[in-house]
């Protein structure tokens, strides 16, 4: 089964702290995506990676950034924490365009309040 | 520009009845894919089933079927005989392009959270 972990389940961290939440899949896979889970407002997409060292914006990328150095990770950075990045975040991984139904797997999640 | 709607924010069923979940979508390119995922309260994202927009039949996974009109661009999904373990929030997604053209990128409805009564 295809794995993708979340360091973090739960953070807190003050307002203009840098944090890093970190995601790591098991299956090769090449695509791997950062969302932002909101109430009322489904998932967001941060950013995405189609490949080492690649990544692309997304929806909503403003106050973020993120690195790709090896295929299996894929971390999301907040340079300068504000609260209004409080949010649930999830991380997801799919196989590329070939495959069938090209699903995403995902995370657990991380939940950050930011105080 | 592409986008998914759904207009239920909170549902209820009784037990082993059958519920129906809204989604509609709009998006200009002809091929896509439809999603329905299930997040518990455990916060995990579930994949149930998909639909791709040249399916010709609805798709069915077990107890989750989809619902697909395409002229309506709506993807229903239907849950039968509702369990109590079916309590969760359920996301419609989709996604521009299909097979090996498509994107990866998913987007996302706002959600339903379904409630399944005893």
């Amino acid at each position: 089964d295809v794995k993708v972990t979340q360091s973090s389940r739960y953070l807190v961290k003050r307002t203009g702290e840098k944090v890093f939440l970190e995601c790591v899949q098991d299956m090769d896979h090449e695509n791997m995506f950062w969302y932002r889970q909101d109430p009322g407002l489904g998932l967001r997409l941060i950013y995405f990676s189609y490949d080492v060292k690649m990544k692309e914006k997304g929806d909503i990328p403003e106050g973020y950034s993120v690195s790709r150095e090896k295929k299996e990770r894929f971390s999301l950075i907040l340079e300068s924490a504000s609260t209004n990045q409080t949010s649930m975040y999830l991380c997801a991984s799919s196989p590329p365009g070939l495959a069938p139904t090209g699903e995403l797997f995902f995370g657990e999640g991380s939940r950050l309040t930011v105080l | 520009a592409q986008k998914i709607t759904q207009t239920q924010p909170g549902m209820f069923v009784q037990e082993k009845e059958a519920v129906t979940l809204d989604c509609t979508y709009d998006t200009s390119d002809p091929s896509y894919g439809l999603f329905w995922y299930k997040q518990p309260s455990s916060g995990e994202m579930i994949f149930l089933i998909y639909q791709g927009s040249y399916d010709q039949q609805n798709a069915t996974e077990g107890r989750y079927s989809l619902n697909f009109q395409k002229a309506r661009k709506s993807a229903n999904l239907v849950i039968s005989a509702s369990q109590l373990g079916d309590s969760a929030m359920y996301f419609c997604a989709m996604r521009e392009g299909h097979g090996s053209s498509n994107t990866g990128k998913l987007i996302f409805g706002q959600g339903t959270t379904l409630q399944v009564k005893p």
